[in-house]
């Protein structure tokens, strides 16, 4: 089994939109989870961190997390061109590693 | 601070050749992070530092990968030899310790031809 799953396609958006993304997880007893954004030929830049159930907001991101459903979201309001870029969820496990899922890719067209 | 230190940044080769990527970390940062990112996926981890002593190498294909890190800073990652499979960016991050975020540098591009 996996232990970070991405399931979603390629998302296209309009600009000014909101995008949605979603993550599940295999360890229940995991307790921080993260978004990265990563640009094309770039390397992971961390965006959202969050350890406790519900939402957390900065700025135009929302990340949203669900223990009981092993679910983690992030939302992306009012989109802009530069949020086209591929999204990592990643689940911290023991030592610190952290587990990244495939990436979700984004695309908000103007 | 300056960020974490990566080079080369491309590197091509032929298959059964060897190739070695070097890290610098964050100053004072104490966990090192080797990952292999294949074109269309999600970062793997290969190997953890902690300091100089190594914390996790499940991962690691150790028939042909290697890894140190002399002194806990700098870490060089070793493929001998080569396949073509392992054509994939290799990221380096480190973070503070085991509780802190990553900050990952630039990665090195490997092709295998």
């Amino acid at each position: 089994q996996k232990e970070v799953e991405q399931n979603s396609g390629p998302l296209s958006v309009p600009e000014g939109a909101i995008a949605s993304l979603n993550c599940t997880y295999s360890d229940r007893g995991s307790q921080s989870f993260f978004w990265y954004r990563q640009y094309s030929g770039k390397s992971p830049e961390l965006i959202m961190s969050i350890y406790s159930n519900g939402d957390k907001e900065d700025g135009r991101f929302t990340a949203q997390l669900n223990k009981a459903s092993q679910y983690v979201s992030l939302l992306i309001r009012d989109s802009q061109p530069s949020d086209s870029a591929t999204y990592l969820c990643a689940v911290r496990y023991g030592n610190n590693r952290l587990a990244f899922g495939k990436g979700n890719q984004v695309v908000v067209i103007p | 601070e300056a960020g974490v230190a990566q080079s080369p940044r491309y590197k091509i080769i032929e298959k059964r050749q060897s190739v070695a990527f070097w890290c610098n970390p964050i100053s004072g940062h104490a966990t090192l992070y080797w990952y292999q990112q294949i074109l269309g996926q999600g970062p793997k981890l290969l190997i953890q530092f902690q300091n100089n002593g190594v914390v996790d190498d499940s991962q690691l294909p150790k028939d042909r990968f290697s890894a140190e890190r002399l002194k806990g800073v700098d870490s060089t990652l070793k493929i001998q030899p080569a396949k073509l499979e392992d054509s994939a960016v290799y990221l380096c991050a480190s973070s503070l310790d085991r509780g802190h975020g990553y900050t990952f540098g630039s990665g090195t591009r490997l092709t295998v031809v």
